[in-house]
């Protein structure tokens, strides 16, 4: 089966610009989340949507980062304004419900603000 | 709040001798865990979850309730165990992964 995709891979922008992740999750996979991997550390949790649904938000800094996933299958996630911090890798990763004990991981948009 | 702790960022062990990566992990519950792992150019995946008991590639790991720790062994490390591991945890099925912040595992000839 086809695994998890995004885009773009690699981006450069400079801060207070605005930038925008796109994910596609597994076919069939309710259930898909959004981690900023900072170098040096593990993945943390931005925001988890079963279906169109949003789970759990309470790691997204909502002043700047917002994310969508219309009809309950792809999703984007924005930065809008970017800071320096905000250079990471976005990682986008499905699981087949809720409660699958197995995420699925895509390879990640690294992204870098100068 | 639950929190994973992963003491070595980076562990080198040479071919064929035992290796164990630590994780200790706070959380007063039942946490279910997870080890995760990244070989070089390749995707996040899954490598074993202790609910199932299981070996994956000749490793395990056994939940220690007392002593808070879910560390990841090996007998006999190979080459190609090279990689980035990460030890995580969730609190209940459907609530989120915390993630450690990982141990680069380099296993030299």
């Amino acid at each position: 089966e086809a695994g998890v995709a995004q885009s773009p891979r690699y981006k450069i922008i400079e801060k207070r610009q605005s930038v925008a992740f796109w994910c596609n999750p597994i076919s069939g996979h309710a259930t898909l989340y959004w981690y900023q991997q900072i170098l040096g550390q593990g993945p943390k949790l931005l925001i988890q949507f079963q279906n169109n649904g949003v789970v759990d938000d309470s790691q997204l800094p909502k002043d700047r980062f917002s994310a969508e996933r219309l009809k309950g299958v792809d999703s984007t996630l924005k930065i809008q304004p970017a800071k320096l911090e905000d250079s990471a890798v976005y990682l986008c990763a499905s699981s087949l419900a809720a409660g699958g004990e197995t995420q699925y991981f895509g390879p990640g948009t690294r992204l870098l603000v100068l | 709040a639950q929190r994973v702790t992963q003491p070595e960022k980076l562990l080198s062990v040479f071919k064929g001798a035992p290796v164990e990566l630590k994780c200790n992990y706070s959380y007063s519950g039942s946490p279910e865990l997870f080890w995760y792992v990244q070989y070089s150019r390749q995707r996040l995946q899954l490598l074993l979850r202790h609910i199932s008991r299981e070996s994956i590639k000749g490793f395990t790991a056994d939940l220690n309730k007392g002593e808070t720790s879910f560390h990841l062994k090996k007998p006999f490390a190979q080459e190609e165990d090279s990689a980035m591991y990460y030890c995580a945890l969730r609190y209940t099925s459907g609530s989120r992964l915390t993630f450690g912040e990982g141990t680069q595992l380099t296993v030299n000839p």
